[in-house]
């Protein structure tokens, strides 16, 4: 499968704990982007990285978020001292750099606190 | 930063009637527009997208226009069928910065 992949697909883990989530790009795209989503509502964005360098954070990341891309291939979503208002769907999507390119998303990964 | 704003957040129609979501934008930076299908419990896959350089693109039933000075964008999915019922997302994007994603209209076509 060259699409972009997510792991794991669920979590459910209990307030305070912490988690991380891993995104595989698709191989050839140099960003990579994060996004959270409620049910309901359209795709948050959360966070962006263009090779290795993270370009933007939304201020939906508060400080219990931390993202990294630490060789400009695959990147880790970790949030600290989990809360029941993290559960959601954490989405990830990957495109060329070049303006106006099609991002393709992952499965997501559903977290539920509990 | 960029706001989109999309409308209706819930659209049912007849099989094949045409339905059409609306979504405006506040970036007047922002020159591309893509438009997403999310069935339930997949991922948001691409359908359709335009650049501000042209005002309209078709592709078989769907279809997209942009007006710029106006700042707005529709959807257009012509002879709806059971398979097109889904939520669909507008985004835009300067390139520059991250899709900024509408709420979604969830699209039911009743056979």
């Amino acid at each position: 499968d060259t699409g972009v992949s997510q792991n794991p697909r669920h979590k459910i883990t209990k307030r305070g704990q912490n988690v991380t989530f891993r995104c595989d790009p698709i191989s050839e795209h140099n960003r990579l982007y994060w996004y959270r989503q409620t049910l309901g509502q359209g795709p948050e964005f959360l966070t962006y990285f263009q090779n290795e360098a993270q370009l933007e954070k939304s201020r939906l990341l508060s400080d219990r978020f931390s993202a990294e891309r630490p060789k400009g291939s695959f990147s880790t979503l970790e949030i600290q001292r989990t809360e029941q208002g993290d559960s959601a769907m954490y989405l990830c999507a990957s495109s060329l750099r070049v303006t106006g390119t099609e991002a393709f998303f992952g499965q997501g990964t559903r977290l539920t606190v509990v | 930063g960029e706001n989109v704003e999309q409308h209706p957040s819930t659209l049912s129609v007849q099989e094949g009637d045409s339905a059409v979501i609306k979504c405006t934008y506040s970036d007047s930076a922002s020159n591309y527009f893509p438009w997403y299908k999310q069935e339930l419990g997949k991922r948001p896959q691409l359908i359709i997208d335009i650049r501000s350089n042209v005002g309209e693109k078709k592709d078989q039933r769907i279809a997209v226009t942009l007006n710029k000075t106006a700042k707005h964008f529709s959807l257009h999915i012509t002879e709806t069928q059971p398979e097109d019922s889904a939520v669909y997302f507008c985004a835009a994007t300067s390139g520059n910065t991250p899709l900024v994603f509408g709420k979604g209209t969830r699209l039911s076509v009743i056979a």
